[in-house]
């Protein structure tokens, strides 16, 4: 049951570049959605969110866009600093408050 | 910054015996959830907890798993008697409340139980 899906399991980057990472849901009736940044050995680490109701949401560095009609969003960090290096879930809940639901994650690598 | 509590941060345990693992969600907070990731995997979610009673598990959450929050602060996930395939790290997660601004958890660092 792939709701939430990332198809790309890695990413390299380099320093001071654009990192785009994608991420895909099936589930029409999900309203919010979360990006979540994991490092090795530690739990997932909440980094931005968008409500189904925005198409873009702004944070500093991590901007996430959200196409309804594709039923597609991404995360994108400008500029890539080799201390974003982690692995990036995307998740996606409905009905305010229910469970999260996560994509696969992708490896992000950014050289320096 | 306030912060989920999770222990053990590893467990080694003998297939077919009970482990508990312990949690301490954020004070304030009212959901309380477990998530397990199976190594190279996805985050999957197992169950959510609100109001001292279980409000969604999922297929993973079989007989062999229970959730209790025994006191005012501790949340523990429960397996009865422990198989290979349960061998995952464990995450415990809390939010606040049902308001929009609550609508993101707050995970701890993970227990990693490897069952032998």
């Amino acid at each position: 049951d792939q709701q939430v899906k990332q198809n790309s399991p890695s990413l390299s980057v380099q320093e001071g570049r654009i990192s785009i990472l994608n991420c895909d849901y099936t589930n029409s009736m999900f309203d919010y959605f979360l990006w979540y940044k994991k490092y090795p050995a530690e739990g997932p680490t909440f980094l931005i969110s968008i409500s189904s109701i925005k198409d873009k949401n702004e944070d500093g560095r991590f901007t996430v866009f959200l196409n309804k009609s594709a039923k597609h969003l991404s995360l994108h960090i400008v500029p890539s600093q080799p201390g974003d290096s982690a692995v990036y879930f995307c998740a996606a809940n409905r009905n305010q408050g229910g469970k999260l639901i996560f994509g696969q994650g992708t490896e992000l690598s950014v050289k320096p | 910054e306030p912060e989920v509590t999770q222990t053990p941060s590893h467990q080694v345990t003998q297939m077919g015996q009970e482990v508990i693992l312990r949690c301490v969600p954020i004070s304030n907070h009212l959901y309380f959830y477990w998530y397990r990731q199976i190594l190279g995997q996805k985050v999957e979610f197992l169950v959510s907890f609100y109001n001292n009673e279980i409000s969604e598990k999922s297929e993973i959450f079989d007989d062999q798993f229970s959730v209790e929050r025994p006191d005012g602060s501790n949340f523990t996930l429960k397996i009865r008697s422990t198989k290979l395939e349960d061998s995952a790290m464990y995450f415990c997660a809390s939010r606040g409340g049902a308001a929009a601004t609550n609508e993101k958890l707050f995970f701890g660092s993970g227990t990693q139980l490897s069952v032998l």
